[in-house]
């Protein structure tokens, strides 16, 4: 079945202690991002990379980072957690970057930052 | 830069009854794409209907449609026979025909309840 996975669900964790989401696709897609979902604001770009080797700042990269050492694997990097990013994240695959190519999201991972 | 805005925070519909959620965007470009997103308690997003900037006529998916006014850049969705399935939140998006970013741009969100 042609999906995106992101692991784990649920993640609760305290203030500085480096936590890693990881995102795997498995559509053999070229673009990949990672956006997160607070209420008010809906959901909005954090990261994203073209391929692999390729990646960029979205709007909200400030605490995040990211590696695409592979097609398949996107994982979300928190150095550093605070509490303002808890949040919802999600993460999302796409053939190319264009508007014609959906993008399809993974389940989400709701995080707690204590 | 471009915008997504959906005004309506909550609206509720009876089930069997005919629902519109509206979404207004910004943009200065001329190619580019509009979708509706569905994104249930379980957390999923599911597309739930695309739109083509480009193309005149309104994208439908079965009891789901769009009304697309390009020139009043407003894009709402229309819901026939609701469901009681239907009952999530809903999101707008706006992506660019060609993009660097592939940024799919999203309003704020709107919760339809569905009363039995």
């Amino acid at each position: 079945e042609a999906q995106v996975t992101q692991n784990p669900r649920y993640l609760i964790t305290v203030t500085g202690k480096k936590l890693t989401v990881t995102c795997s696709q498995n559509m053999n897609h070229e673009y990949m991002s990672w956006y997160r979902q607070d209420p008010g604001l809906g959901l909005r770009q954090i990261y994203y990379s073209m391929n692999v080797e390729v990646t960029d700042k979205g709007d909200v990269p400030e605490g995040y980072k990211v590696s695409r050492k592979e097609k398949r694997n996107f994982p979300l990097i928190l150095e550093s957690p605070s509490p303002n990013q808890t949040s919802l994240y999600f993460c999302a695959s796409s053939i190319g970057q264009g508007g014609s190519s959906p993008l399809h999201f993974g389940n989400g991972t709701r995080l707690t930052v204590t | 830069a471009q915008t997504v805005t959906q005004s309506q925070p909550e609206m509720s519909v009876q089930e069997a009854e005919t629902v519109t959620l509206s979404c207004t965007y910004d943009t200065s470009e001329s190619d580019y794409y509009l979708f509706w997103y569905k994104q249930p308690p379980s957390r999923q997003m599911i597309l739930v209907i695309r739109q083509e900037a480009y193309k005149q006529q309104n994208a439908t998916e079965n009891r789901f449609s769009v009304n697309f006014q390009k020139a009043a850049k407003s894009f709402s969705l229309k819901i026939s026979d609701s469901q009681l399935g239907d009952a999530a939140m809903y999101f707008c998006a706006y992506r660019r025909g060609s993009s660097n970013t592939g940024k799919l741009i999203f309003g704020q969100g709107t919760t339809l309840q569905v009363k039995p």
